[in-house]
């Protein structure tokens, strides 16, 4: 298994607190992605990072932000949790971006009340 | 945009047989495929992908068909085992970097003895 680790694992939170969520890999890979997971949906990219302090947005990016000031940690922060973004939230990451081999974390369990 | 979706939400079949699970993608810039299965309470993990400059390419029991005519993959596992019930997806990356992976909502491959 790729050493991927995300915490916490679950957690349950009000509306309007901040959130972060974190992802630590001990792979050394270059790219590192946040992903969240909801019913009726495929999983939908939020934020990857490309290097140290090199993020972008994904396609549902409103709401959150990231940092990456170590290779191996990416943070994904709520600023203020909306109800909306209680979701299973997933780390991946890859050797490179246009690679679909993703190796993915066991995912974080966030409910917003 | 890239569509990425999968012919049936669930799939029953009897252990020992062959399953096939279908999935279909919308656009044509789209040149590499991968199929992930993600088991209950853990994070999706890659199967096998396929380049659009092949139509088939096998692994361990397992085999992936790319019809680019009519934009469709399957994934068909020899001698299904209670070890691959679980939810199935593909996903279609159409260039462009991370935002060019798109994945599909799954298949949950049910295994009855």
């Amino acid at each position: 298994d790729a050493g991927i680790t995300q915490s916490p694992r679950h957690k349950v939170t009000e509306t309007g607190t901040p959130v972060t969520l974190r992802c630590h890999q001990t792979e050394n890979h270059r790219y590192m992605y946040w992903y969240r997971q909801d019913p009726g949906h495929g999983l939908r990219l939020i934020h990857y990072s490309y290097g140290v302090k090199d993020t972008d947005k994904g396609e549902v990016s409103d709401g959150y932000s990231v940092s990456r000031s170590k290779t191996e940690d990416f943070l994904l922060t709520l600023e203020s949790a909306t109800s909306s973004q209680t979701s299973v939230y997933f780390c991946a990451i890859s050797g490179g971006v246009d690679t679909g081999e993703l190796f993915f974390g066991e995912g974080s369990r966030l409910t917003v009340l | 945009g890239e569509s990425v979706g999968l012919h049936l939400p669930t799939l029953s079949v009897q252990e020992g047989d062959n399953s096939i699970i279908n999935c279909a993608y919308s656009n044509s810039a789209s040149d590499y495929f991968i199929w992930y299965k993600q088991e209950s309470g853990k994070g999706p993990q890659f199967i096998i992908d396929i380049r659009s400059n092949m139509d088939k390419r096998q692994g361990q029991r397992v085999t992936v068909l790319l019809n680019k005519t009519v934009k469709h993959l399957s994934l068909q596992i020899a001698a299904t085992q209670p070890g691959d019930s679980a939810v199935y997806f593909c996903a279609a990356y159409s260039g462009g970097g991370a935002d060019g992976l798109t994945f599909g909502k799954g298949t949950h491959l049910i295994i009855q003895p």
